[in-house]
């Protein structure tokens, strides 16, 4: 089965750590993006990357950081410099090529700093 | 850059009973509107689009939605909901920066089905 995996689905931290979110995907995309989900405020992007070794920044990237080393991997890391981590984030992938144009989401990770 | 409004934070509504739910964007170019669905604690799954062609679009699970360009909308309805459509509901509009799509979303609708 094509699709997206996100790991952990929970992940817990303490204040001041770094943590680090995964993102997998088999569908052969080129672009893959991250999001940020906070109650009542829709999603808002943190990263994208269109192509291997290549990503941008989003509307929120202050205290997140990214790579992109293979085609199927975009982990997301959460720096001790992200003021409020406390979030759901969803990964999601998209066809460039696809007429279709629809981007595709995984499960999501929900991060709980204590 | 674009926007996109979605008017009611919640909508509550009876079983069986139809359901319409608004969203507003903001753009002078063409574009390519969405709504997705979002179940507890889960990824987004696509209910429809619209890229062009007709402005009245079916997606799954019996929802459909109405392009209305003069009126910049897209509401998403359900003639007859069910127990299982409590979720929260998502409209999105596409846009492209360098190349790149990018997806700019509402701020969601939840919606609730009461028996």
């Amino acid at each position: 089965d094509g699709g997206i995996t996100q790991s952990p689905k929970y992940l817990f931290r303490k204040e001041g750590q770094n943590v680090t979110l995964s993102c997998e995907q088999n569908l052969n995309h080129d672009a893959m993006y991250w999001y940020r989900q906070d109650p009542g405020q829709g999603l808002r992007l943190i990263y994208y990357s269109q192509i291997v070794n290549d990503f941008q920044k989003g509307d929120i990237a202050e205290g997140y950081s990214v790579s992109r080393e293979k085609k199927e991997s975009f982990p997301l890391t959460v720096t001790s410099a992200q003021k409020n981590p406390t979030a759901f984030y969803l990964c999601a992938s998209f066809n460039p090529g696809s007429p279709y144009n629809e981007q595709f989401f995984g499960p999501g990770t929900r991060l709980t700093v204590l | 850059a674009q926007s996109v409004t979605q008017l009611d934070s919640q909508v509550p509504v009876f079983e069986e009973a139809p359901v319409e739910l608004r969203c507003n964007y903001s753009s002078s170019v063409s574009v390519y509107l969405f709504w997705y669905v979002q179940y507890p604690n889960q990824g987004l799954q696509l209910l429809l689009k619209y890229l062009s062609g007709s402005t009245l679009v079916k997606g799954i699970n019996g929802f459909e939605a109405e392009f209305n360009k003069s009126q910049t909308s897209f509401h998403l309805r359900k003639p007859s909901v069910h127990i299982s459509d409590t979720a929260e509901y998502f409209c999105a509009v596409s846009e492209v920066y360098k190349g790149a799509q990018k997806l700019v979303f509402g701020q969601g609708t939840r919606l609730t089905i009461n028996p």
